[in-house]
């Protein structure tokens, strides 16, 4: 089983919303990352989490807070979006370094704020 | 310069063709080399996984990497309409997590 699971597919939220993303695996990896992807361009990494610490924020703004409450879970709660944050926003999963593999993503959730 | 440059195409061709898509990077630090292929409103889905230089092959999809040259291909072979969708190529070094994509190069296989 190669499966990371997202829910939900879909989110339209108001700038004043408070909503959470939420994703699963069930592969034993012990990185989880969250990727967003703007229409036509590659998937750009926002965190990383190593054995459920975050260890990677690439300078992400704090209306974005993730959260790992285990190894197979990874949230990422939303607050105060700006329209410009509308994307589809990916959960991936690997094992952990210094073993590298392969990262296998989830389907996405389509975000849309409006 | 960007650290992994791939062409954005879009590339079409007919159905059957052999396909051949290309990154070129510039870390040589790179060990690990990913394909993914998109399709739209999809997450990405990962098709080749492969550790420093040689060929691998997996049913019609055979990657190769030449760090000599730091240039990685995927090579479909015939392809296939289903097989249309944006093929994305990715890598990171040794110990990192972070993996660096390229800009992915739409496909159309017309039948």
């Amino acid at each position: 089983d190669t499966e990371v699971t997202q829910t939900p597919k879909h989110l339209v939220m108001g700038m004043t919303n408070k909503k959470s993303l939420k994703c699963e695996q069930h592969m034993g990896h012990r990185a989880m990352y969250w990727y967003k992807q703007k229409a036509k361009k590659p998937p750009e990494l926002m965190f990383v989490y190593s054995y459920e610490k975050l260890s990677i924020n690439e300078s992400v703004p704090s209306r974005f807070s993730p959260e790992c409450p285990n190894s197979s879970l990874l949230n990422l709660h939303l607050h105060a979006l700006q329209p410009e944050d509308s994307a589809l926003y990916l959960c991936a999963s690997s094992q952990h370094v210094p073993r590298n593999t392969e990262a296998f993503f989830g389907q996405g959730t389509r975000l849309t704020v409006v | 310069q960007k650290e992994v440059e791939q062409d954005p195409g879009p590339l079409s061709v007919p159905e059957g063709a052999i396909v051949s898509l290309n990154c070129t990077y510039s870390n040589s630090a790179f060990q690990y080399f990913m394909w993914y292929r998109q399709y739209s409103r999809k997450g990405p889905e990962l098709l080749m996984y492969t550790y420093s230089s040689g060929n691998k092959e997996d049913g019609r999809f055979t990657a190769q990497v030449d760090k000599s040259s730091k240039y990685i291909s995927l090579f479909i072979r015939d392809s296939q309409p289903s097989d249309s969708a944006t093929y994305l190529c990715a890598m990171n070094p040794q110990g990192a997590q972070k993996l660096v994509f390229g800009q992915g190069t739409r496909l159309t296989i017309n039948p």
